[in-house]
């Protein structure tokens, strides 16, 4: 499962609150990903980053920001949630040397009421 | 911008039937992934094709490139229950990955 966590798996929250996910990995791979999941929509990449303190924006990156202190966690935040960011939000990182593989955490299902 | 097109998006088959998947894309790409995941599940690599011309095969599936037509096919041998699942076409750009919107497979007895 290339070591990838995420925290919480589940959470239900109010508009307007503010929400924070956090990815984990124990490899020290330098890329790691946060994509979101609808229905119709296959995986759309949110942000990325490329190193400690190194991010950049993705497809769908508006209402979204992103901060990476230390090589092994990636934390994503909804500084305001809205109902438009209910989502199965997925963590990945990519692996040197495979390609650039990416390979997925067990995903985060956020509920925004 | 880079644009992945699944088809079908849904497909339901029976147990011991073949089909293929295909998938296209807009714009040039040095390499292309197939991915599976299960309902309520994380996404699970199948297959990275690097080159025009590559095929790669586990058991039942067997994925193919060609890059000139921009196309990935992703063809089923005798389907058995356990197959499934979504299949996500994906494409790179740079260090970025685009999705297809995938293929919801349903393989019935």
């Amino acid at each position: 499962d290339a070591g990838i966590t995420q925290s919480p798996r589940h959470k239900v929250t109010e508009t307007g609150t503010p929400v924070t996910l956090r990815c984990h990995q124990t490899e020290n791979h330098r890329y790691m990903y946060w994509y979101r999941q609808d229905p119709g929509h296959g995986l759309r990449l949110i942000h990325y980053s490329y190193g400690v303190k190194d991010t950049d924006k993705g497809e769908v990156s508006d209402g979204y920001s992103v901060s990476r202190s230390k090589t092994e966690d990636f934390l994503l935040t909804l500084e305001s949630a809205t109902s438009s960011q209910t989502s199965v939000y997925f963590c990945a990182i990519s692996v040197a040397g495979t390609y650039n593989e990416q390979f997925f955490g067990p995903g985060t299902r956020l509920t925004v009421l | 911008e880079l644009k992945v097109e699944q088809n079908p998006l849904f497909l339901s088959m029976q147990e011991g039937k073949n089909y293929t998947i295909y998938c296209n894309y807009s714009t040039t790409s040095d390499r292309l992934y197939w991915y599976r995941q299960d309902p309520g599940k994380s996404l699970e690599s199948l297959f990275v094709l690097l080159s025009n011309g590559a095929v790669k095969q586990e058991g039942r599936l067997m994925a193919s490139l060609d890059t000139k037509a921009r196309l990935s096919t992703l063809h089923i041998t005798a389907a058995v229950h356990d197959l499934s699942a979504t299949y996500f076409c994906v494409v790179t750009s740079g260090s970025r990955l685009t999705f297809g919107e995938g293929t919801q497979l349903t393989v019935n007895p």
